[in-house]
């Protein structure tokens, strides 16, 4: 069964502190890997798309990786700000028409 | 460029009430997609379209949710009647083009419909 597993659930982080995001997938065969943010009451927000040949990309403050072999991902956030505070949702395409979505870590960054 | 537009917002009805979205997405998006947000869950995609054809609707509970898209462009999803189980937030996305979803085209949210049933 396709599935994505995010870890931790929940986080709450200094602001200025750095944070790291887990996400496990069992998803085959295996397209893309997509991370989301998604701020309180507004729809998700690309952050980076990720194909099986990649395994960093940035954007920002914010760096993914990807291992396809252990089928691991990872979003790491630099120097978190207070905006940072979202959902963060990952999502891992096996092509075409599907997406699997996993639940989301919530982050909180505090001042 | 105009993002991907819902209307409306936020919308509470009774139960046994019906219910529409709609969305505009962004100019040009042959693939537009329905999914379904219930608090601390990821988005369900309840159906995707292709221009106006359905490519998936799986898991739409076509006893009581309908979806069309005519003319390839905006879409309404539709509840009727209305359960308890149906509050959730609607996102309506759309992409570029479906063929190139496996090379990773990117998937544009809307700010989604938010929905109580009482």
């Amino acid at each position: 069964k396709n599935q994505v597993e995010q870890s931790p659930q929940s986080l709450i982080i200094l602001e200025g502190k750095n944070c790291t995001l887990q996400c496990n997938y069992t998803v085959s065969p295996f397209s893309n890997l997509r991370w989301y943010k998604q701020d309180t009451g507004r729809g998700p927000v690309s952050l980076t798309i990720m194909t099986f040949s990649e395994n960093t990309k940035s954007n920002g403050r914010y760096t993914a990786t990807l291992d396809a072999d252990t089928k691991q991902s990872s979003l790491h956030i630099t120097a978190s700000q207070l905006s940072d505070s979202a959902s963060y949702i990952c999502v891992v395409s096996p092509g075409f028409q599907k997406l699997v979505f996993g639940t989301g870590t919530r982050l909180l960054v505090s001042p | 460029e105009a993002g991907v537009a819902q209307s409306p917002r936020y919308k509470i009805i009774e139960k046994r009430q019906s219910v529409a979205f709609w969305c505009n997405p962004i100019s040009g998006h042959a693939t537009l997609y329905w999914y379904q947000q219930i608090l601390g869950q990821g988005p369900k995609l309840l159906i995707q379209f292709q221009n106006n054809g359905v490519v998936d609707d799986s898991q739409l509970p076509k006893d009581r949710f309908s979806a069309e898209r005519l003319k390839g462009v905006d879409s309404t999803l539709k509840i009727q009647p209305a359960k308890l189980e149906d509050s959730a937030v609607y996102l309506c996305a759309s992409s570029l083009d479906i063929g190139r979803a496996s090379s990773g085209n990117t998937i544009y949210f809307g700010e989604g419909s938010w929905l109580t049933v009482v």
